[in-house]
């Protein structure tokens, strides 16, 4: 199984740029890596995902390093909205199950 | 268009007691999933469904937790003689089954076992 580190939680003032970083240096080369969300007393919600190449949507970008051992998440202006626990998870090799870690708790500040 | 669905969405039960949770998945969704999350803590697998089949059920943590989905669409989780430890959220989620895809998760059944 590919392993994940993410920071506990992080800070960012409203309407301001963020960068969630994800270590997952045992990554295969098939994975996907995924980004999920979780809002207070909600299900997780589905962010981004990509393979190799960066990804835009209209939440967030998905920027994966040229080795893809880590993947930053950004936030282009982050929102009170946007204060949730996001989670980085490869998928699994050969499932398709998703593997949660503990998350990066972001706080945004008005 | 409707999302997940779960129910009840509180359960609360007496230690000892047996209880069933729902899921009604997005139509058309093949891939269905089971996770329960303590407090503090992320999504844990319990299963995962393909169709009709558990393709992987490792997560389940003993033989009083088992699912089933007999056509393919609703699922449900059962729980035999329930401890205060199976205390959580339980969380439902579906897919089209393709890695590359979305999950699209429930809101969550939160039971307590007193």
């Amino acid at each position: 199984d590919a392993k994940t580190t993410q920071p506990n939680s992080m800070e960012s003032n409203e309407e301001e740029p963020v960068h969630l970083p994800c270590n997952h240096s045992t990554i295969s080369g098939t994975d996907y890596i995924h980004w999920y969300r979780q809002l207070p007393s909600q299900g997780p919600e589905y962010v981004i995902h990509g393979l190799t190449s960066n990804v835009n949507n209209r939440m967030a970008s998905l920027a994966i390093a040229e080795d893809r051992k880590s993947s930053t998440l950004i936030l282009h202006r982050a929102t009170l909205r946007d204060a949730a626990v996001y989670y980085c998870i490869p998928s699994h090799s050969g499932t398709y199950k998703y593997i949660f870690g503990t998350g990066t708790r972001l706080k945004v500040l008005a | 268009g409707a999302g997940v669905s779960q129910t009840p969405s509180n359960k609360v039960t007496e230690k000892g007691k047996y209880v069933e949770l729902r899921c009604d998945p997005i139509s058309g969704h093949t891939a269905l999933y089971w996770y329960r999350q303590s407090l503090g803590q992320g999504p844990e697998f319990l299963i995962y469904f393909q169709g009709t089949g558990a393709a992987d059920d490792s997560g389940l943590p003993n033989d009083r937790f088992f699912a089933v989905r007999p056509e393919g669409s609703v699922s449900t989780l059962k729980i035999q003689r329930t401890e205060r430890g199976d205390s959580a959220v339980y969380l439902c989620a579906s897919s089209l089954g393709d890695r590359g895809t979305e999950a699209f998760f429930g809101q969550g059944t939160r039971l307590t076992v007193v």
